[in-house]
């Protein structure tokens, strides 16, 4: 069965600091994607960054990052200069490939940005 | 471009009712696919419509049922209301829902809260 563990129920950051945030999966599929959402206090979930399982390389988008490492089956979110804006929740999904469009999230991460 | 829409946004039912939510997915996204969020048991898969087809079905009562027509609008259906289907209900649209890559835009959500 597939499964997305997010270990850190909340999580303090310092403004203008990096911050990690925990994603491990399992699935014994070949093809699948990795994904994290940001969900603030308003509900919807704003899509952050990918990466697939054949991907070689770790995503980045703008000040956001992706850690891969297929082996250990960890997709850490890495947040580079936090700004105050990224007070939410933080869901790490997965979507395997032969089996649509359905995602699978973990129970999510709260982070808050100290100023 | 405009994003996902969702109708209701609040909503309000009592115990034995039922309840209609609507999804309209960006224009030209022909998967649609429903998620019910609570804070017990987070971020669940209801059902996915591609092309007016049930594509993936998630473990949920056959209380909750969903349809897409052919303009790729989608409505899901919850009859027979309990207090335990008070959530957060979102919809997602992606252009083909199918292998590889494709990126799930989310609408603002639903929120039931029944009585």
């Amino acid at each position: 069965a597939q499964k997305i563990t997010q270990t850190q129920p909340g999580m303090f950051v310092q403004e203008k600091e990096a911050v990690t945030l925990d994603c491990t999966y399992d699935t014994s599929d070949q093809s699948y994607g990795l994904f994290w959402y940001k969900q603030p206090s308003s509900g919807e979930m704003i899509f952050l960054i990918y990466q697939g399982s054949y991907d070689e390389q770790n995503a980045t988008e703008g000040r956001y990052s992706l850690n891969f490492q297929k082996a250990r089956k960890s997709a850490n979110l890495v947040i580079s200069a936090s700004q105050l804006g990224d007070s939410a929740m933080y869901f790490c999904a997965m979507r395997v490939y032969n089996q649509g469009g359905k995602l699978i999230f973990g129970q999510g991460t709260e982070l808050s940005v100290k100023p | 471009k405009a994003g996902v829409t969702q109708t209701p946004r609040y909503l309000i039912k009592t115990r034995g009712q039922q309840v209609t939510l609507s999804c309209s997915p960006i224009s030209g996204h022909r998967s649609v696919s429903w998620y019910q969020q609570t804070p017990g048991q987070g971020l669940q898969f209801l059902f996915e419509y591609f092309s007016e087809t049930q594509r993936n079905k998630g473990n949920f009562p056959g209380r909750f049922s969903g349809r897409q027509f052919s303009n790729s609008r989608s409505e899901m259906n919850v009859s027979t209301l309990e207090l335990g289907d008070s959530a957060l209900y979102l919809c997602a649209s992606s252009l083909r829902g199918a292998v590889s890559y494709n990126e799930q835009f989310f609408g603002p959500g639903t929120r039931l809260t029944v009585l």
